[in-house]
């Protein structure tokens, strides 16, 4: 169980584009989710919080207007990258977070989606 | 001084040897502590949560230190498919909100 897909496996697009990425938790219902960026060499970090049926938290330095993120549903979150640019080339990844959360609050992670801005 | 710390190696070790590895977290309200895996080009995958009391399975030992603010991974005999970045994550609640933030990752090489 908890299963967490993302859409998109990998996207090359050209700079000025709009791509949006789909994150689904399969077969367990997810109050929040998160969405993480990667960059080559460096650690996951964080981006914001998505919780169903409210705004998403960013973290500083994270432009809300350039990513924006919806998340309509329990097993549902968007992140849409507009306007992308060849810097905002990376490794986003998204985790969702049971209906139930356990003590130790685990999260469990989609597979990503490689991004690459031409 | 970074929240998670981790010594990024790469870590060469023969196979069958016995490898740990710590990393250091600057949030002393920091609850929740977890070593995931991650694979070149993958998502990170959970490997194990640290307890107190530390923490054992199968090959791999998790212990922390609360005082000292340092969890540890032991691994015993390791195997070539344990060639992995394992990476120290810590769950912190800030502001009535939880988040995990990661170390950037211990890269383990083992060698035939």
């Amino acid at each position: 169980g908890a299963v967490v897909s993302q859409h998109p496996s990998w996207v090359i697009c050209k700079s000025g584009t709009s791509v949006k990425i789909e994150c689904r938790s399969l077969d367990f219902q997810a109050t929040t989710m998160f969405w993480y960026r990667q960059f080559p060499k460096q650690s996951l970090m964080l981006m914001a919080t998505s919780n169903e049926g409210s705004k998403a938290t960013y973290e500083q330095g994270v432009e809300k207007d350039k990513f924006l993120i919806n998340h309509a549903s329990l097993t549902l979150s968007t992140l849409t990258v507009t306007s992308a640019h060849p810097e905002d080339s990376s490794f986003y990844i998204c985790s969702a977070r049971d209906l139930i959360a356990g003590a130790y609050n685990e999260q469990f992670f989609g597979p990503g989606t490689r991004l690459t801005v031409l | 001084r970074k929240e998670v710390e981790q010594d990024p190696g790469p870590f060469n070790v023969p196979e069958g040897a016995t490898v740990a590895f710590n990393c250091t977290y600057s949030n002393s309200a920091s609850q929740s502590f977890f070593w995931y895996r991650q694979d070149c080009r993958k998502e990170p995958k959970l490997l194990m949560s640290v307890y107190s009391s530390g923490n054992e399975d199968g090959r791999f030992t998790a212990q922390l230190n609360r005082a000292s603010q340092y969890i540890s991974l032991l691994i015993r005999d390791s195997k070539l498919s344990d060639s992995a970045t394992y990476l120290c994550v810590v769950n912190t609640i800030r502001g009535g909100a939880d988040g995990l933030t990661f170390g950037k990752g211990t890269h383990l090489i083992i060698q035939p």
